[in-house]
């Protein structure tokens, strides 16, 4: 058990809805990573935040967004889905945001859309 | 910018094989490098970093060395196991710039071992 805790495990839904990915990080971790893994995308990064705050964006679609909380709590909002944004959501957690500093993983929620 | 390449699989072992999986990277400055593992159902999990060059990396007797003058950090095993049956994922994290911190990962390999 990591500590990185996600909500919900599964989500199934349809085409054009939204939905809302919850992680709650490691005691203490200040910083929070979105990735997105697909079968023919890997493992792609979306987005960070570092104590409430936006700091780094990787391949996240304008339909997505993100927050990450005054309890540091994060939320992922996905909008408008597509068939295509089937995928397996992880978020990540980390003490603070240098290179040397490990990456803890929650379980995932897998996305569903029919 | 940065990226990992690890070897093509599935790769597929007896019990107690010797254990390579080959990873290499390119990025600028001095990245940190990790492998993880991912079980069947489950999240990712760090298996073990290096942060500078010549460092090894150790855990459950796995071991990986950060070479940077080959751009490599291979994953290696003297006597794998069944229960090491997984996808194991080579990442580097670099600092600065708009990488800020943000894992990028090798595509996988897949591993089975038999009994």
């Amino acid at each position: 058990d990591s500590g990185v805790t996600q909500t919900p495990k599964h989500l199934i839904t349809a085409t054009g809805q939204r939905v809302t990915l919850r992680c709650s990080p490691r005691s203490g971790d200040l910083s929070v990573y979105w990735y997105q893994q697909s079968l023919d995308q890997g493992l792609q990064f979306l987005i960070q935040y570092y104590n409430g705050e936006e700091r780094a964006k990787g391949n996240i679609l304008e339909r997505f967004s993100a927050q990450q909380f005054p309890d540091l709590h994060s939320e992922l909002n996905l909008s408008s889905l597509e068939l295509g944004d089937s995928a397996l959501y992880f978020c990540a957690s980390s003490v603070d945001q240098g290179r040397r500093d490990t990456q803890y993983f929650g379980p995932g929620t897998r996305l569903t859309v029919l | 910018g940065d990226s990992v390449t690890q070897m093509e699989g599935p790769v597929t072992l007896s019990e107690e094989a010797f254990l390579t999986i080959n990873c290499t990277y390119t990025a600028t400055g001095y990245p940190s490098l990790f492998w993880y593992v991912q079980y069947p159902g489950e999240g990712l999990q760090l298996l073990l970093k290096a942060t500078k060059a010549d460092d090894k990396g150790s855990n459950k007797g796995f071991e990986a060395t950060y070479r940077k003058e080959t751009t490599s950090f291979h994953l290696e095993k003297g006597s794998v196991q069944v229960s090491d049956s997984a996808v194991y994922f080579c990442a580097l994290r670099n600092a600065g710039g708009t990488s800020y911190g943000k894992l990028t990962f090798g595509q996988g390999t897949i591993l089975t071992v038999h009994p």
